[in-house]
């Protein structure tokens, strides 16, 4: 099946410092993918779809200068997560599917847990 | 805007009983649902999934079903087992590759030894 990860898995920074989050497509183009965030005992919130070689479109509430999304190819989208704080610690989820499979179905990278100190 | 509601929130079962999550939606132009199911600290995964033109679909010890009409679909688990305790989402989509999932809330389903 495609595959898709993030990297890093984990990782812990400052207050006010800025995280760039990977994933990557690694068997399959995405001209599509989303990003999610997942605080404990909590639902996946959809934060914004990144779109390859446009903006990428987010969801309501959602601060599009703080979380920096940048989709440059087929196979790698960033998240940057900028002047971080302890209420952005959560789990990050991203997820694609591939253009050129007719179902549509999304696969999930594995997650990366985000804690500001 | 789009949402899905889920519940319960909690399920708990004795091993062998059978376990019913139920999900409604709001988006009338989704037609593409899936399930999943997540254990701590990991991505979800795919379980079952339905599409708008089937009215329930069977894998194994998983059925699904959908009522486009009424705008809510089910899981049901039948014979469960230990290894079946997790978090399971249901969620929605208009099924393109360009196309948003919407999550439901989650369920807790806890199987009793």
């Amino acid at each position: 099946g495609a595959v898709v990860s993030q990297h890093p898995s984990w990782v812990i920074c400052k207050s006010g410092t800025s995280v760039k989050i990977e994933c990557r497509s690694l068997d399959f183009q995405a001209t599509t993918m989303f990003w999610y965030r997942q605080f404990p005992k909590q639902s996946l919130m959809l934060m914004a779809t990144s779109n390859e070689g446009s903006k990428a479109t987010y969801e309501q509430g959602v601060e599009k200068d703080k979380f920096l999304i940048n989709h440059a190819s087929l196979t790698l989208s960033t998240l940057t997560v900028t002047s971080a704080h302890p209420e952005d610690s959560s789990f990050y989820i991203c997820s694609a599917p591939d253009r050129d499979d007719s179902l549509n179905e999304q696969f999930f990278g594995p997650g990366t847990r985000l804690t500001v100190l | 805007g789009e949402n899905v509601e889920q519940h319960p929130s909690t399920l708990s079962v004795q091993e062998g009983d059978s376990a019913v999550i139920k999900c409604t939606y709001s988006d009338s132009a989704s037609n593409y649902f899936p399930w999943y199911k997540q254990e701590l600290g990991k991505r979800p995964q795919l379980i079952i999934d339905i599409r708008s033109n089937v009215g329930e679909k069977k894998d194994q010890r998983i059925a699904v079903t959908l009522n486009k009409t009424a705008k809510h679909f089910s899981l049901h688990i039948t014979e469960t087992q230990p290894e079946d305790s997790a978090v399971y989402f249901c969620a929605a989509s208009r099924g393109s590759s360009a196309s948003k999932i919407i999550f439901g809330s989650g369920t807790r389903l806890s199987i009793r030894p």
